[in-house]
């Protein structure tokens, strides 16, 4: 979408590999998000960035890493992946709630998503 | 902890016709916003409709509006006079933000099916 992209689109890889998706904004929000979309979970919040350098986790973090050393890009590392871990995965950025209705830029704004299949 | 409860798994209604979709949520918190997206066949993520939890009024956005309870915690969307291109996985969602970290927590989806 307009101002996120995500890489890879698509992944295949083995267990046990290292894998490392990538979230760029050119909006130069604050905030950046990673989820996975699994059917009858909806999106679950793996980690979150609210600032370069500031991280925090979702409510599925284990076995997921984050970093995000400049603004415009928030990595997320399977350090080890597993079969578990084969999902859809979305990043999606914020400006803020605080920030004008207008802009637009108080709400999640998703990229298109990175099928990844762990086999 | 904060939760969002979508209890449809899937709905249908006919083509013209109204529908409502349900969604409750947890919170201790006063200050928050609630989301609808709509997610197509394509995959992206796209917002509906937002309400900011200060407001009494309910949001509207040409067919769609929403129902905001919020002593009962309820936040129900409902679309007017549905078309075929209607038919997505529709996710509600609640953001709080506390010390400027904000989360954004969704429920687990309606998927809505529109007949011709």
């Amino acid at each position: 979408d307009a101002g996120i992209t995500q890489s890879p689109r698509h992944k295949v890889t083995e267990t046990g590999t290292p894998v490392t998706l990538r979230c760029h904004q050119t909006e130069n929000h604050r905030y950046m998000y990673w989820y996975r979309q699994d059917p009858g979970h909806g999106l679950r919040l793996i980690h979150y960035s609210y600032g370069v350098k500031d991280t925090d986790k979702g409510e599925v973090s284990d076995g997921y890493s984050v970093s995000r050393s400049k603004t415009e890009d928030f990595l997320l590392t399977l350090e080890s992946a597993t079969s578990s871990q084969t999902s859809v995965y979305f990043c999606a950025i914020s400006g803020g709630l605080r920030t004008s209705k207008n802009s637009g830029a108080n709400v999640l704004t998703f990229g298109a998503g990175s099928r990844l299949t762990v086999l | 902890a904060q939760t969002v409860t979508q209890s449809q798994p899937e709905m249908s209604v006919q083509e013209a016709e109204t529908v409502t979709l349900s969604c409750t949520y947890d919170t201790s918190e006063s200050d928050y916003y609630l989301f609808w997206y709509k997610q197509p066949p394509s995959r992206q993520m796209i917002l509906v409709i937002r309400q900011e939890a200060y407001k009494q009024q309910n949001a509207t956005e040409n067919r769609f509006s929403v129902n905001f309870q919020k002593a009962a915690k309820s936040f129900s969307l409902k679309i007017s006079d549905s078309q075929l291109g209607d038919a997505a996985m529709y996710f509600c969602a609640y953001c709080v933000g506390a010390s400027g970290t904000y989360k954004y927590i969704f429920g687990t989806g309606t998927r809505l099916k529109v007949l011709a």
